[in-house]
């Protein structure tokens, strides 16, 4: 099973600021499988990013992702208030499995 | 526009059953694999089954295989979760997700979440 860490755990900036998320795989992952959403509180998680790189439908531009192999980055080029929340990375594995990373909140000052 | 809507929850004792369903509206149905996902009480996303577009296929997360049962009717545009054997670990939101596309690789849309919580 494919295990993916997430770093930070918290990451606390300013709107404005640019943001980035990592997400790392205890294995390689074809980019197609990897996926990244954002949840706020009480609400269910939103679909960002789907094939590593490619942004869902109506998330803004300053959203992008990013990487391969076994490291991948969702970068907020710049934050706005409505992005705090936590931030989740996806992956698909054979079997069929889905995983998901534990998190990285992000605070705004 | 695309809306999922689970029903369903509530409490119930360990050892015990709940069925969740899901309706959806806004896109067609019987196009899509369809997913279940959790969330323990401040924790992180936890996949749990998915079925295929047409019902013919069905995955599980190892700790719910063989009490829990993922279905569907797509006459009636509906996604079910049946759990059985409930366990403490089990309490948490449950959402139903839409498949992306036809690969399923990813969850484009969510439900609101319906809470189960497992406790004598």
């Amino acid at each position: 099973e494919i295990v993916l860490t997430q770093s930070p755990g918290t990451l606390s900036l300013s709107p404005g600021e640019r943001a980035s998320l990592s997400c790392r795989a205890s294995q390689s992952v074809s980019s197609s499988y990897l996926a990244w959403y954002q949840q706020k509180p009480g609400q269910a998680p939103r679909l960002l990013i789907y094939g590593a790189s490619s942004r869902a439908t109506g998330i803004p531009d300053r959203f992008s992702g990013s990487g391969s192999g076994t490291d991948f980055t969702l970068t907020i080029s710049r934050l706005e208030p409505e992005d705090f929340g936590v931030y989740y990375c996806q992956q698909y594995g054979s079997s069929p499995m889905y995983t998901f990373g534990q998190g990285t909140k992000l605070e705004i000052k | 526009q695309v809306q999922l809507v689970e029903s369903g929850g509530g409490v119930v004792q360990p050892g015990g059953s709940l069925r969740l369903s899901c309706a959806a509206s806004g896109f067609s149905f019987s196009s899509y694999g369809m997913h279940w996902v959790r969330q323990a009480p401040g924790k992180g996303l936890e996949w749990v089954a998915v079925i295929s577009y047409d019902g013919a296929n069905k995955y599980y997360e190892d700790s719910v295989k063989g009490r829990f049962t993922i279905s569907r009717d797509n006459s009636k545009n509906t996604l079910y979760l049946q759990m059985n054997s409930l366990r403490a670990e089990d309490t948490a939101v449950y959402y139903c997700a839409k498949g992306r596309d036809g690969h399923n690789y990813a969850f484009d849309y969510w439900g609101q979440g319906t809470l189960v919580t497992v406790s004598s």
